[in-house]
């Protein structure tokens, strides 16, 4: 019940296209979401987060989209571009400063 | 803003020896700091939550005795990895939450710190 599940493993996107990474939970009582950019040999870098109260939420080119029925959520990147090539984690935490439960990442490469 | 800092950012030590990781929050005070290991091409592994003025919270399978750390203020946490063995290297990778980000307030991570024991 505590696992974030996430796919795919990895995915190729040509530049300009749109990334998709998918994350799934089970345990209703995470009430927030972020997304994690980490590139080789370095921490990963807040991207962007969402609450359970929004469906979606969007900063420049990346997007969250939140089901909380389905307990789902994913990042959209939009015009993609080769330095968005990097690994993505989605994560999770419930109240009380519990902490973050992340997936298992994206690795992503975006070709020119 | 929200500045997380480790030092150092890569150590190589021998067998046996300790190594002792820091971790500061730049620009604000951090109630509680995560310390997390990272082996290759895998995701982090949660291995403990510090909260400042008290004992840490070790996840099952890490040992306290092996993994000191040490929360002595608001802005520095401190991993040390006692008596190092070669299945001790990693990337090790602290997070902090800031003290007015709530209860699920956004955790910042440093650069990390790659490990190695010889």
């Amino acid at each position: 019940q505590q696992q974030v599940k996430q796919s795919p493993q990895s995915l190729i996107v040509q530049k300009g296209g749109i990334s998709i990474i998918n994350c799934a939970y089970e345990n209703t009582a995470f009430d927030y979401f972020p997304w994690y950019q980490q590139f080789p040999g370095k921490g990963p870098a807040l991207l962007i987060a969402i609450r359970p109260d929004v469906s979606e939420k969007k900063e420049g080119r990346f997007t969250i989209s939140f089901n909380k029925s389905a307990k789902q959520f994913s990042l959209h990147i939009m015009d993609s571009q080769p330095g968005d090539s990097a690994t993505y984690f989605c994560a999770a935490s419930g109240q009380a400063g519990t902490a973050l439960i992340f997936g298992k990442g994206t690795t992503l490469s975006v070709s020119s | 803003g929200a500045v997380v800092s480790q030092h150092p950012s890569r150590v190589i030590c021998k067998s046996g020896t300790s190594v002792k990781i820091e971790c500061r929050s730049l620009d604000f005070q951090a109630t509680t700091m995560f310390w997390y290991r990272q082996f290759p091409k895998q995701s982090l592994m949660l291995m403990a939550t510090s909260n400042e003025g008290s004992k840490a919270t070790y996840e099952q399978g890490v040992e306290k005795d092996k993994f000191l750390i040490n929360h002595a203020s608001l802005t520095l946490s401190t991993l040390t990895v006692t008596s190092a063995h070669p299945e001790d290297s990693s990337f090790y990778i602290c997070s902090a939450r800031a003290r007015s980000g709530g209860p699920s307030g956004a955790q910042y991570f440093g650069p990390g710190t790659r490990l190695t024991v010889l």
